[in-house]
């Protein structure tokens, strides 16, 4: 079976650090770019970052740029993200994103795979 | 900054047509997703490439994308189809999504 699972979310204090991890099964993890999006319960979705399938390429949005970090350990069919400097705005499902190819981005490309997400709370 | 805009909401009529709008800055030389989100689940894929649809999504949905605005229509609506659609396209190698449409199967 296809699946994504998230972990690592939980109540973090602005200003601190927290680690998603992401596991993938019932496909070849590393065949494929790995993605993470974030949804403000209640709101909409927002791309956060991507890693490409040998981690070449990684890529960001301009709200997690120089604070986000994402990996991937293809030996584990593993993908995390570490967050630094976490402010309440970041507050947020975070889901593990399977991509359409192995590029983080392409024309067409597209998110087929959704993890069930996991929640990221910052306050104090 | 590239932006994809959705009205936040739509009604329909169990049984009539639904179009949701996605607009963008010439998106029409992009190509144009669209995910559907029930309440408490995972997006879901519907459309990629435009107009093309997965394995197990009905025919009753479809997508056309020209111009500045990508389309997604639901023919014979019905009352599970009643959820959050996003529209999403790729901008400088960054994922774009549209702000959301919530539609009501009245």
């Amino acid at each position: 079976e296809l699946q994504l699972v998230e972990s690592g979310g939980g109540l973090v204090q602005p200003g601190r650090s927290l680690r998603l991890s992401c596991v993938a099964s019932g496909f070849t993890f590393d065949d494929y770019a790995m993605h993470w999006v974030r949804q403000v319960p209640g709101k909409g979705l927002e791309w956060v970052a991507g890693i490409s399938w040998d981690s070449g390429t990684l890529s960001y949005a301009a709200s997690a740029e120089g604070r986000f970090a994402i990996s991937r350990d293809n030996a584990d069919s593993s993908m995390f993200v570490q967050m630094n400097s976490l402010r309440s705005d970041d507050t947020a499902f975070y889901y593990c994103v399977k991509g359409r190819g192995a590029a983080v981005a392409g024309a067409g490309w597209y998110f087929d795979l959704w993890g069930r997400g996991t929640l990221v709370a910052v306050s104090s | 900054s590239f932006e994809l805009t959705q009205p936040p909401s739509v009604s329909v009529s169990p049984g009539q047509t639904a179009s949701i709008t996605c607009s963008g800055d010439k998106l029409g030389e992009k190509f144009a997703c669209w995910y559907q989100q029930k309440p408490g689940q995972s997006p879901l894929m519907l459309i990629y490439l435009d107009m093309k649809r997965p394995s197990g999504i009905p025919e009753r949905f479809s997508g056309s994308n020209s111009g500045n605005t990508a389309t997604l229509t639901i023919n014979g609506t019905q009352a599970v189809d009643e959820a959050d659609y996003y529209c999403q396209t790729w901008h400088d190698r960054k994922a774009i999504f549209g702000g959301g449409t919530k539609l009501t199967v009245l």
